[in-house]
């Protein structure tokens, strides 16, 4: 089985400050992670993704994510938070042979100007 | 931009009538999916779709829902007789592959409301 835990609801950041939302998971086999975005009343909109190579993906908006497989973690990064990074933001996993993208409970991140 | 597009916005409805969600994926997408968010929180899979079938589904995808691509553009949700526990918004996906690793392409929503 494959999940995703995000442990924070809510993370407060100040504008200019860096960012992180952090997400771990759990497969059978190797992970492809994805995170998404989700403005309200929005649908989700694809950020960034880890499928192999380099641990440290970059993505929209100047996010980036770092995998490491030892501590099973794929968390959200920002050098510099902007008010308008005020979204859901929710990790996904997909297990190698899986149709299925199993979501997060998603993290609300709120840029305080 | 290509787009997902998804009609309706929002549809309200009794309990035990017949509910139909459509969705324009993006047209060179070969892959379809329907998820769906209760109460803007957990996102959660219901079914996927190739080559005209499910090749995925989850528990919550029972006998009660079907999905159909009956014209090679539209691929629909129906919900055959809805409960009050279906209120959710529902979100269609496509993605051009490769199926395990390319990105998912989302709609709007769909938010359902069963009276």
């Amino acid at each position: 089985a494959q999940s995703v835990a995000q442990p924070e609801d809510q993370v407060n950041v100040a504008e200019g400050n860096p960012l992180t939302v952090k997400c771990t998971y759990s497969v059978s086999g190797n992970p492809y992670l994805f995170w998404y975005v989700q403005y309200p009343n929005r649908g989700l909109q694809f950020l960034l993704k880890y499928i192999t190579g380099d641990n440290l993906v970059k993505g929209s908006y100047g996010f980036e994510a770092e995998f490491n497989k030892s501590q099973t973690s794929f968390h959200l990064k920002k050098p510099s938070a902007l008010v308008s990074d005020s979204a859901l933001y929710f990790c996904a996993v997909r297990d190698r042979g899986n149709e299925k993208l199993t979501f997060g409970t998603g993290t609300r991140l709120t840029i305080i100007p | 931009e290509p787009e997902v597009t998804q009609t309706p916005s929002h549809q309200v409805t009794q309990m035990g009538q017949e509910v139909i969600l459509r969705c324009v994926p993006i047209s060179n997408h070969l892959y379809f999916y329907w998820y769906r968010q209760i109460l803007g929180q957990k996102v959660e899979f219901l079914v996927s779709f190739y080559n005209n079938e499910i090749s995925e589904k989850s528990e919550i995808f029972d006998d009660q829902f079907s999905v159909e691509r009956p014209d090679g553009s539209n691929f629909t949700l129906k919900i055959r007789s809805t409960k009050l526990e279906d209120s959710a918004m529902y979100f269609c996906a496509s993605t051009g592959g490769p199926r395990n690793t390319g990105e998912l392409f989302f709609g709007e929503g769909s938010r359902l409301t069963v009276l």
